[in-house]
């Protein structure tokens, strides 16, 4: 079964610090990987996906199949960041589609 | 274009009791996905609808729950009956289709006493 591990539950930089939350997951197969994001008493959003290969808001993340990674980063944090990040994986190679979630990163970026 | 709307967005009940949370997913969105999200947890996926039928229901527990997406809308998602460890949010979401982004509600926090 697929697994997706955040070891970080909680992250604190400085702004301007670079930030980097930690995604693991475990699937032999073809995954779609995701970092979702909430904001406080905001709804659960999509910042990125790795398919897309874009940078949000100055995040990047790159899927390391060898080591099955896909680690968020930005070089600088800014306070707006604060926030709790989610690394979500779908398979591919079903209809379904399945999606698997990590317990979530709460980050904060401190003045 | 309008969001994934839940209701209701809280909800406390006595245990032993059955509650229903309901869904609307954006118009044009096959598929629908159910979360139940503990305190301090990730989301966990209880079933998924591609259209009305169901692709994934593996980590629902069909004892207390079930669920339904009638003409591929909206959806209803039931407990009964209701135990303490049901206590959580509940969250509603949508995509195009499986593997694409989802598109979440507000969620219902349900609290079992």
């Amino acid at each position: 079964a697929q697994r997706v591990t955040q070891p970080e539950k909680l992250l604190s930089v400085f702004k301007g610090a670079p930030v980097e939350l930690k995604c693991n997951y475990s699937y032999s197969g073809s995954p779609e990987l995701f970092w979702y994001v909430q904001y406080s008493r905001q709804r659960l959003q999509l910042l990125l996906r790795h398919i897309s290969r874009e940078s949000i808001k100055g995040f990047t993340a790159d899927l390391n199949k060898g080591e099955t990674s896909f680690h968020l980063k930005k070089p600088f944090a800014q306070e707006e960041d604060s926030a709790m990040y989610y690394c979500a994986l779908s398979l591919l190679n079903t209809n379904a589609g399945k999606s698997t979630f990590g317990d979530g990163t709460t980050l904060t970026v401190k003045p | 274009e309008a969001g994934v709307a839940q209701s209701p967005r809280y909800k406390i009940i006595e245990k032993r009791q059955s509650v229903a949370f309901w869904c609307n997913p954006i118009s044009g969105h096959a598929t629908l996905y159910w979360y139940q999200q503990i305190l301090g947890q990730g989301p966990k996926l209880l079933i998924q609808f591609q259209n009305n039928g169901v692709v994934d229901d593996s980590q629902l527990p069909k004892d207390r729950f079930s669920a339904e997406r009638l003409k591929g809308v909206d959806s209803t998602l039931k407990i009964q009956p209701a135990k303490l460890e049901d206590s959580a949010v509940y969250l509603c979401a949508s995509s195009l289709g499986g593997g694409n982004e989802q598109f979440f509600g507000p969620g219902t926090r349900l609290t079992v006493l």
